[in-house]
């Protein structure tokens, strides 16, 4: 099955600068790789995904890019914002899995103001 | 438009008792799935249905765990008799297309059990 492994498991920044987090997969057949935020006692939402015929997608400050040779996805926040501050999780899913999302095991960003 | 909801949103509950959550998904999601975070750890997947039916229950710890999904709408997960390390916070998600597509979760329950 799909082996999700994400980097770091703790990040803390100054506001302003930016993020940088790590997914790597182990399921060649993956092919949707979203980003979840989960904010302290709130419920998983999904901050942005890309699909596996694009390398990069940019949504303001958010953006993901992919590389599916090397098997993994990293999420970039830049100009980072206290309320950035929360868990993110990557989850790579496979069309053939009946779109379960494997998570990875969550890094939680602390931006310090 | 009305999100995911999941009911209780806590539970304490002593080892060897029985508990239902549930979880009502947003109308018109076929797509009905739920994850459990224990301790602190990554999201698991437990099962996911398509309508009323069980497409994939490769995720659940054990058989004292029963999920349901009557009629296609609403969904129950009944931990029956609850052991200790199933405490953690159980999450509902549901999506319209299984393929690529966003999953809504609903806010989870905590269940503790002591």
């Amino acid at each position: 099955g799909e082996n999700v492994e994400q980097h770091p498991s703790t990040l803390s920044v100054q506001e302003g600068d930016s993020a940088v987090i790590k997914c790597t997969y182990s399921d060649s057949a993956s092919n949707y790789f979203p980003w979840y935020k989960q904010e302290l006692g709130k419920r998983p939402q999904l901050i942005i995904d890309i699909r596996s015929n694009v390398g990069e997608k940019k949504d303001q400050r958010i953006a993901v890019t992919l590389n599916k040779t090397a098997k993994h996805f990293s999420l970039h926040i830049t100009e980072t914002q206290p309320e950035d501050s929360a868990v993110y999780f990557c989850a790579p899913a496979t069309h053939n899995q009946g779109g379960k999302l494997i998570f990875g095991q969550g890094t939680e960003l602390s931006v310090k103001p | 438009e009305a999100g995911v909801t999941q009911f209780p949103s806590h539970s304490v509950i002593e080892k060897g008792q029985t508990v239902t959550l549930r979880c009502d998904p947003i109308s018109g999601h076929d797509n009905l799935y739920w994850y459990r975070r224990v301790m602190g750890k990554e999201i698991k997947f437990l099962l996911h249905f398509v309508k009323e039916s069980k497409q994939d229950e490769s995720g659940m710890p054990n058989n004292r765990f029963l999920a349901e999904r009557t009629g296609g709408t609403y969904s129950t997960l009944k931990v029956q008799p609850a052991e200790l390390e199933d405490s953690g916070v159980y999450f509902c998600a549901s999506s319209q297309d299984r393929v690529n597509t966003e999953a809504f979760f609903g806010q989870g329950t905590r269940l503790t059990v002591v």
